[in-house]
């Protein structure tokens, strides 16, 4: 089976814009979740979709955004782009069965100047 | 509220010695535990869980982690260690008191571990 895929894997946005960062799950996969990596924060959780609806939501501004589409892929979505939004930005798909493993796509790597 | 300790920021070992890397936790209810690795540049892979049963899970690559509940850690381990095991190792657990299926994780802070030749 292909892996978790995340598009671009590098971006380069000025502050006040706004991004959509890309992920496609392993096929049969119907939970996405997206977390933010930093070298300060660590590992946080920004939420959670799975069959189209939003399951699960961490703490961040409103700023973040997600959806997710019929095929599971999922996108989200940063508006008014900060300087403290650089980060990593790693989806995790896994299945429908209770095994809780969650598998990480690659990330994609987010600089705001 | 939940939350993961990994104690260490940094462990050096040599080659060929046995590795621990410390994770302890609080929850509230049963954990549901686990362990992923991220090499550099890359996503994070998942090493082993423990959502119940016996005490010692085994995972990938020769590593093994002892969940212990008196003490709430959750050590990884693995007898003999390898210079390509050099990653970044994260210890996360799972709020059980989320609802069914929801899969946000708690992380640690990571773990830089070097395996010296």
């Amino acid at each position: 089976k292909a892996g978790v895929t995340q598009t671009p894997r590098y971006l380069i946005k000025t502050r006040g814009q706004q991004v959509t960062l890309s992920c496609s799950p392993i096929s049969g996969h119907r939970s996405v979740s997206w977390y933010q990596q930093t070298p300060g924060q660590g590992l946080q959780f920004l939420f959670e979709y799975f069959s189209e609806t939003q399951r699960n939501k961490g703490n961040f501004p409103g700023r973040f955004s997600g959806r997710q589409f019929s095929n599971s892929r999922s996108e989200m979505n940063v508006s008014t782009l900060e300087l403290g939004d650089s980060a990593l930005y790693l989806c995790a798909s896994s299945s429908s069965r209770p095994s809780y493993e969650q598998y990480f796509g690659p990330g994609t790597r987010l600089t705001v100047t | 509220a939940q939350s993961v300790a990994q104690p260490e920021d940094q462990v050096n070992v040599a080659e060929g010695n046995p590795l621990t890397v410390k994770c302890t936790y609080s929850v509230s209810g049963n954990p549901y535990l686990f362990w992923y690795v991220q090499y550099p540049n890359r996503g994070l892979q998942f090493l082993l869980k423990y959502i119940t049963g016996d005490n010692l899970v085994k995972g990938s690559y020769g590593f093994e982690a002892e969940f212990n509940k008196s003490q709430t850690s959750f050590h990884l381990k693995k007898p003999s260690a390898l210079v390509s095991d050099s990653a970044l190792y994260f210890c996360a657990v799972r709020d059980p008191g989320r609802q069914t299926g929801a899969n946000n994780l708690f992380f640690g802070t990571g773990t830089r571990l070097t395996v010296i030749p």
